[in-house]
């Protein structure tokens, strides 16, 4: 079946210091891929659309230039958190859409940031 | 816009025990309908899903789960619970035309499965 993967898995970095998430489609294509926000004990929640060759489309509440997000390939979409603090500390997940019939997405195993 | 609730923050149950997770949906049209699980920090894992025809929608490990539209729900179920699906269970909608096809989740169940 499609797999996603991300990486880092996890990561700690220092206030004010920017971090990068990568999400990959490892044997589909994907020119939509989606980043969620997942605090502790709490449900996911729907950032951006990052679509391939194009702007991000942004979920209302969500800081564009804070959460920067690049979608090169088909395969690979990049979550960058600029000027981090100690607020954005959390668990970061991406999906992607294998293009077929069933309309499923499927997600990455999640990213962990820690910003000290 | 499209919202989902998971009525029930916590279920305890034991093993061997059935299992109910309830869920209800608001959308306009027929949504596309979902049952994830979670892990602790790891990603999620579809379950099921329901797009259209029988309602009864049979899933992976041994759960299931009903379409009422006349309920607005999509609750999930299984006959004989084991210590490891003890998780976080999330269940989702899609919806098209403003939407945008996003998946919207309820806010979650966790399930604690006792000996």
């Amino acid at each position: 079946g499609a797999v996603v993967s991300q990486h880092p898995s996890r990561v700690i970095c220092k206030s004010g210091t920017s971090v990068k998430i990568e999400c990959r489609s490892l044997d589909f294509q994907a020119t939509t891929m989606f980043w969620y926000r997942q605090f502790p004990k709490q449900s996911l929640m729907l950032m951006a659309t990052s679509n391939e060759g194009s702007k991000a489309t942004y979920e209302q509440g969500v800081e564009k230039d804070k959460f920067l997000i690049n979608h090169a390939s088909l395969t690979l979409s990049t979550l960058t958190v600029t000027s981090a603090h100690p607020e954005d500390s959390s668990f970061y997940i991406c999906s992607a859409r294998d293009g077929g019939p069933a309309n499923v997405l499927t997600f990455g195993a999640g990213s962990r940031l820690t910003v000290l | 816009a499209q919202s989902v609730t998971q009525p029930d923050i916590h279920i305890t149950v034991s093993e061997g025990a059935s299992l109910e997770l309830r869920c209800n949906y608001s959308y306009g049209a027929t949504p596309y309908l979902f049952w994830y699980v979670q892990s602790p920090g790891q990603g999620l894992q579809l379950l099921l899903k329901y797009f259209s025809g029988d309602t009864l929608v049979q899933g992976i490990k041994g759960f299931e789960a009903e379409f009422k539209r006349s309920q607005s729900s999509f609750n999930l179920r299984k006959p004989s619970v084991h210590w490891s699906d003890a998780a976080e269970y999330f269940c989702a909608v899609e919806g098209g035309g403003a939407a945008g096809n996003k998946l919207t989740f309820g806010g979650g169940t966790r399930v604690l499965v006792k000996p």
